[in-house]
C-alpha cells in the first residue's frame, strides 16, 4: 500500500475562493507530481519537482501554483479557483532515477475539487 | 513530450473471457509500466517492462513489449468482474513519466 496522501478527497467550493490541495509522502522519494484528470479522460502532468526548492510545469497549463519546502510534502495552490478548475487532481511520487530506479510512480487517492 | 496511445478507448467482455489493451508511443522509453484506476481513485502499479524485454508475466497478467514497433499489450487472462477499471500504460524515459488516454474495460458478470 502507497504511503501518500492527499487531502482533501473532495471539495466543493465558491468561485474566488483560494484553495490548498496537500499531499504528503513517507518513502523519501525525492520527485513528486500533480496530474490533473477529469472524469474518465486522460492525466495530464501540471507540476513536478524533483527535491526540495525544485518546481516545474508540465505539459498542460495550469494556473495553479506549487511549492516544495519539505521533502515530505508538495502542496497545490489555486489563489483564486474558477469552475474551469473543477477536476480531479491526482499527486504522485517517485524515486528520482538511477541505475536501479524504475521509476514507478506511487499515486495518492485524488482530490475532486468542483468550484461552483 | 510524448505520450502513450491506447486501444481500444473502451472494451467490454464477460467475465472469464481474455481482455487484451495496447500502447503505441513514439520515442525512446527506458521502461514501460501499466496501471490500473478504479473509478475516482489513483492508479495503482501493475507490471512493469524494462527495454531490453519482450514478455513479462505477473500472475493473470502478461505484458509484451516490440520496441521496433514502439508498442506494447497487457493481457488480462480469465478475466473478473472486480477486474473493471481503466488502465493506463506509462512511459518512462530518464526521469520522465508520461501515460497515454487509458483502456476502459468493464467485464460484465
Amino acid at each position: 500500500e502507497a504511503d501518500i496522501y492527499q487531502t482533501p478527497r473532495y471539495l466543493v467550493i465558491g468561485t474566488g475562493k483560494k484553495i490548498t490541495l496537500e499531499c504528503s509522502q513517507t518513502m523519501g522519494h525525492d520527485k513528486m507530481y500533480w496530474y490533473q484528470q477529469d472524469p474518465g479522460m486522460e492525466l495530464h502532468l501540471i507540476h513536478y519537482s524533483y527535491g526540495v526548492n525544485s518546481t516545474e510545469k508540465g505539459d498542460l497549463s495550469s494556473e495553479s501554483t506549487v511549492s516544495r519546502i519539505r521533502t515530505e510534502h508538495f502542496p497545490l495552490t489555486l489563489e483564486s479557483a474558477r469552475p474551469s478548475h473543477t477536476s480531479q487532481y491526482l499527486c504522485a511520487s517517485s524515486e528520482l532515477g538511477s541505475g536501479r530506479s524504475t521509476g514507478e510512480l506511487f499515486f495518492g487517492e485524488g482530490s475532486r475539487l468542483t468550484v461552483l | 513530450s510524448q505520450q502513450g496511445e491506447e486501444d481500444p478507448q473502451a472494451l467490454s467482455i464477460q467475465e472469464g473471457e481474455n481482455a487484451t489493451m495496447n500502447c503505441s508511443y513514439k520515442t525512446s522509453i527506458n521502461n514501460l509500466q501499466w496501471y490500473r484506476q478504479n473509478s475516482g481513485r489513483g492508479l495503482v502499479h501493475l507490471i512493469l517492462i524494462r527495454s531490453n524485454e519482450r514478455e513479462k508475466h505477473s500472475g493473470r497478467l502478461r505484458v509484451t513489449l516490440d520496441t521496433s514497433k514502439k508498442s506494447s499489450s497487457l493481457l488480462i487472462t480469465a478475466s473478473r468482474a472486480a477486474d473493471t477499471a481503466s488502465y493506463f500504460c506509462g512511459l518512462y524515459n530518464n526521469n520522465d513519466m508520461r501515460f497515454g488516454a487509458g483502456t476502459r474495460l468493464t467485464v460484465k458478470p
